[in-house]
């Protein structure tokens, strides 16, 4: 399993970007970043994912390092909502089902 | 589409005894995974079940065991427990897509061992 790297805690002010980086520099080839969310008393939910070029969806965006090794999930609009742990998750294209979290950043999200 | 259901959602038991929690996986999906999640180890993979098959397995436990019916619900089992059995559980429910592996997840059950 690649070994991923994320700070403990970031924070923000609500109606702010926001970045989220994570580093993932033992990642193999084939495999997809993923990024999950696990909001206060809830189950993660997924987020995004990418392989090498930037993905774009109505939650976020993320954004792949050329050389692979590294990510960022941006939130363009921080909301209070926001606030959760976030995971990236690399993933192997046709292996296990299994989702290695480590331990995540927590986003705090200022009125 | 209903989302990842989990019964019970509380569970108070003690030492010694057996649980028993179930997951309905999102309609259509055939994959279910499991996880326990505590303080200190974080977010840990239990098992996956695809079509009635135990596919993959973490590192936890003989008392640990689980099992996915023909209608793609899923339960799992802990026996003997043990006070630091006390979790949150949580199960996931995928779709194979061709990019990756997309999980849903449910509310949880959270277990308290007495």
């Amino acid at each position: 399993d690649a070994k991923t790297t994320q700070p403990n805690s970031m924070e923000s002010n609500e109606e702010e970007p926001v970045h989220l980086p994570c580093n993932h520099s033992t990642i193999s080839g084939t495999d997809y970043i993923h990024w999950y969310r696990q909001l206060p008393s809830q189950g993660p939910e997924y987020v995004i994912h990418g392989l090498t070029s930037n993905v774009n969806n109505r939650m976020a965006s993320l954004a792949i390092a050329e050389d692979r090794k590294s990510s960022t999930l941006i939130l363009h609009r921080a909301t209070l909502r926001d606030a959760a742990v976030y995971y990236c998750i690399p993933i192997t294209q046709g292996g296990s089902e299994k989702l290695v979290f480590g331990k995540g950043t927590k986003l705090t999200v200022n009125p | 589409k209903a989302g990842v259901t989990q019964t019970p959602r509380y569970l108070i038991k003690t030492r010694g005894q057996q649980v028993t929690l179930s997951c309905s996986p999102i309609s259509g999906h055939r994959s279910v995974s499991w996880y326990q999640q505590t303080p200190g180890q974080g977010l840990q993979f239990l098992f996956e079940y695809f079509s009635e098959t135990q596919r993959n397995k973490g590192n936890f436990p003989g008392r640990f065991s689980g099992r996915q019916f023909s209608n793609s619900r899923s339960e799992m089992n802990v026996s003997t427990l043990e006070l630091g059995d006390s979790a949150l559980y949580l199960c996931a429910s995928s779709l194979r897509s061709a990019g990756g592996r997309v999980q849903y997840f449910g509310p949880g059950t959270r277990l308290t061992v007495l």
